[in-house]
């Protein structure tokens, strides 16, 4: 099975500014017939299930703001949220699909300074 | 728009059965291979079972194979999951969720989730 192993468990944040979560898998996600990295990025609010935020690893949902952005290939992978707001306070997983049995990270959870 | 709807969730007692069942409208059901995710109370999210867009093809978490069932039915836009010999640490919200297409497992619309409690 692949680990996904997220950094920190949590962080807080101040308004507008810079947060960055960190997934590294146990082993590399990356197809080398195609190059796509398979892996993904959710956000979750309280009561609410998880909504993805990226795919292929840096490709954003449409509809997601452009502050959010995906990074990383291989087995090290960065959300970066460029300017926090409000509405961003949520947990962030990873998940990788490269091979089954697909596997989260456990968490990041995001909060206001 | 997209919707998918879970069903089913309730209070059961270990060892017995339970059958959780999603509704989907929106899209072209057939088109899109289904998985079911599960989340304990307060806890991170795990993967339970996937089923092919043809149901052809499934596939479990090593947590649940043997006891749990993952199925569809295309003429109906249902996705089931039948629950056996369940256990207190199954007690989980489980969400039906749809991946975008065959060999892009992530999930692009989730349901609401439904709450199963195992417990005596």
């Amino acid at each position: 099975d692949i680990v996904m192993t997220q950094s920190p468990d949590s962080l807080a944040v101040s308004l507008g500014e810079r947060a960055t979560i960190n997934c590294k898998s146990s082993q590399s996600v990356l197809y080398s017939s195609n190059n796509k990295n398979y892996f993904a990025w959710y956000q979750q609010k309280p009561g609410q299930p998880p909504k993805v935020l990226i795919y292929w690893a840096s490709t954003r949902e449409s509809g997601v703001p452009d502050r959010f952005s995906g990074s990383g290939s291989g087995t090290d992978f960065t959300l970066t949220i460029s300017s926090l707001q409000a509405e961003d306070v949520a947990v962030y997983y990873c998940q990788q699909y490269y091979s089954t049995p697909l596997t989260f990270g456990g968490g990041t959870k995001v909060e206001i300074k | 728009q997209v919707e998918l709807v879970e069903s089913g969730g309730g209070v059961v007692q270990p060892g017995r059965s339970l059958r959780l069942s999603c509704a989907a409208s929106g899209f072209t059901f057939s088109n899109n291979p289904m998985h079911w995710v599960r989340q304990a109370p307060g806890k991170g999210l795990e993967w339970v079972a996937f089923i092919s867009s043809d149901g052809s093809d499934k596939n479990y978490a090593d947590s649940v194979k043997g006891r749990f069932t993952i199925s569809r039915d295309n003429s109906e836009n249902t996705l089931d999951l039948q629950m056996n010999s369940l256990r207190t640490e199954d007690t989980a919200v489980y969400y039906c969720a749809r991946a975008l297409l065959r060999g892009a497992h992530y999930f692009d619309y989730w349901g609401q989730g439904t709450l199963v409690t195992v417990s005596s």
